[in-house]
């Protein structure tokens, strides 16, 4: 029971490239979201998917794009990539029973 | 508009001595407020949730709407509790989430 995992770990971009964050949940959980984590600004909400086949935006989806491709994974892309999108991101699923949240590791994206 | 304050970045205090860790919330209707922690190298994870009202690892909050605070309180805070703390807020629908900024707590030996 993995819970949630994210890949890349780690990556860094040039301005202007593209590239998508892969998460996956194993617990069976209909929500998922994203979000990013800023020195002095917290995680702040990118977007987040109540269940399958749905995505809403959250606090901060400019330049960001997202799919659920299925219950288990929701992926997060960005099209072209820019310095104020360097940050840490995290994916995360929500038990509904009780609202809590379980969240992957994070990957520690750069851009230059 | 930020949802959810807390105050203080860094809080240190010595093993033994109470510990508070302050949160402000704006939000008009019912949300639910939790604390979440994150100790080095280890993921963010729930520490309690206002509704259910119980102590995890020593940990109380109350929420107060009247004062829209919900703050972590120890009574005797250890050198395990050292790490990243924070407030979060679910609205009335249970799917947006807001965080705040967080507070770093170290505890003393």
């Amino acid at each position: 029971n993995a819970g949630v995992t994210q890949t890349p770990k780690f990556q860094v971009l040039k301005t202007g490239q593209s590239m998508t964050l892969q998460c996956a949940q194993d617990m069976n959980h209909n929500s998922m979201y994203w979000y990013r984590q800023d020195p002095g600004m917290g995680l702040r909400l990118i977007y987040y998917s109540a269940s399958e086949g749905t995505t809403d935006k959250g606090e901060v989806p400019n330049g960001y794009n997202v799919s659920r491709l299925n219950k288990r994974e929701f992926s997060l892309r960005l099209e072209s990539a820019a310095p104020s999108q360097t940050s840490v991101y995290f994916c995360a699923s929500k038990w509904k029973l009780t609202n809590e949240q379980f969240f992957g590791p994070g990957t520690r994206l750069t851009v230059l | 508009a930020q949802r959810v304050t807390q105050p203080e970045k860094l809080l240190s205090v010595f093993k033994g001595a109470p510990v508070e860790l302050k949160c402000n919330y704006s939000y008009s209707g019912s949300p639910e407020l939790f604390w979440y922690v994150q100790y080095s190298r280890q993921r963010l994870q729930l520490l309690l949730r206002h509704i259910s009202r119980e102590s995890i690892k020593g940990f109380t909050a109350d929420l107060n709407k009247g004062e829209t605070s919900f703050h972590l309180k120890k009574p005797f805070a250890q050198e395990e509790d050292s790490a990243m703390y924070y407030c979060a807020l679910s609205d009335n629908t249970g799917n947006q989430f807001y965080f705040g900024t967080g507070t770093s707590l170290t505890v003393i030996p």
